[in-house]
């Protein structure tokens, strides 16, 4: 499969544990946050959004956080399972007054051992 | 079935070599953007397209250029490539309209390598 991160920090859960991966986002004014999870091999897929006048959002087995006092954002995956290794990223998203600019993090790489 | 394709998915090319990595989406998206992915550096857009004819730079565009004649495609051209952009290129689309939010959909990537 493609090497999307050689140098990725990486988080190792037990089968069955949470997982929680965390994200620093730069811009406070950005209003729209997304998650993506990207296996090897494959274009990154989205997982979950959030917007800036909330704090929290649940989707199937994940959660997103959002502290906007800290700039921090964190992906929550509940009872976590083998074929949730991949490499996360999470991105945040600015209207520029042409656009919505998603400026993506570095990633984290999650490894889920038996 | 929804999706972003590219081609070629593996190209290894030389110096100098004009090269043109295409790429279409069959979901009648306004937005479509390119982006490369490098060790340690995340995704890093290089151009976007809001509509038919509508192009603009993104964070790393020099080297590269683009066009938008029709609304499914989006070619990335490198005029005269060269080792530095080595690297792992994504297309994606989305439904956004100007100003809005949402995800984009992403193709499975197009390794490229520059001798």
């Amino acid at each position: 499969g493609e090497s999307v991160g050689l140098h990725l920090p990486t988080l190792s859960v037990q089968e069955g544990d949470n997982s929680i991966i965390n994200c620093a986002y730069s811009n406070s004014a950005s209003d729209y946050f997304i998650w993506y999870k990207q296996e090897s091999g494959k274009g990154p897929q989205f997982i979950i959004d959030i917007r800036s006048n909330m704090d929290k959002r649940q989707g199937q087995r994940v959660t997103v956080l959002l502290n906007k006092t800290v700039k921090h954002l964190s992906l929550q995956i509940a009872a976590t399972q083998p074929g949730d290794s991949a490499v996360y990223f999470c991105a945040e998203s600015l209207y520029t007054g042409t656009a919505s600019k998603l400026t993506f993090g570095t990633g984290t790489r999650l490894q889920v051992t038996l | 079935e929804a999706q972003v394709t590219q081609n070629p998915r593996y190209l290894i090319t030389v110096t100098g070599k004009k090269l043109t990595v295409t790429c279409s989406q069959n979901m009648n998206h306004e937005y479509m953007s390119w982006y490369r992915q490098d060790p340690g550096l995340g995704l890093r857009q290089i151009y976007y397209s809001m509509n038919v004819e509508v192009t603009d730079k993104g964070d790393v565009p020099e080297g590269y250029k683009v066009s938008r004649k029709e609304k499914r495609n989006f070619p990335l051209i490198l005029e005269s490539p060269s080792p530095n952009q080595t690297s792992l290129y994504f297309c994606a689309s989305s439904p956004w309209g100007q100003g809005e939010h949402g995800e984009l959909f992403f193709g499975e990537g197009s390794r490229l390598t520059v001798l």
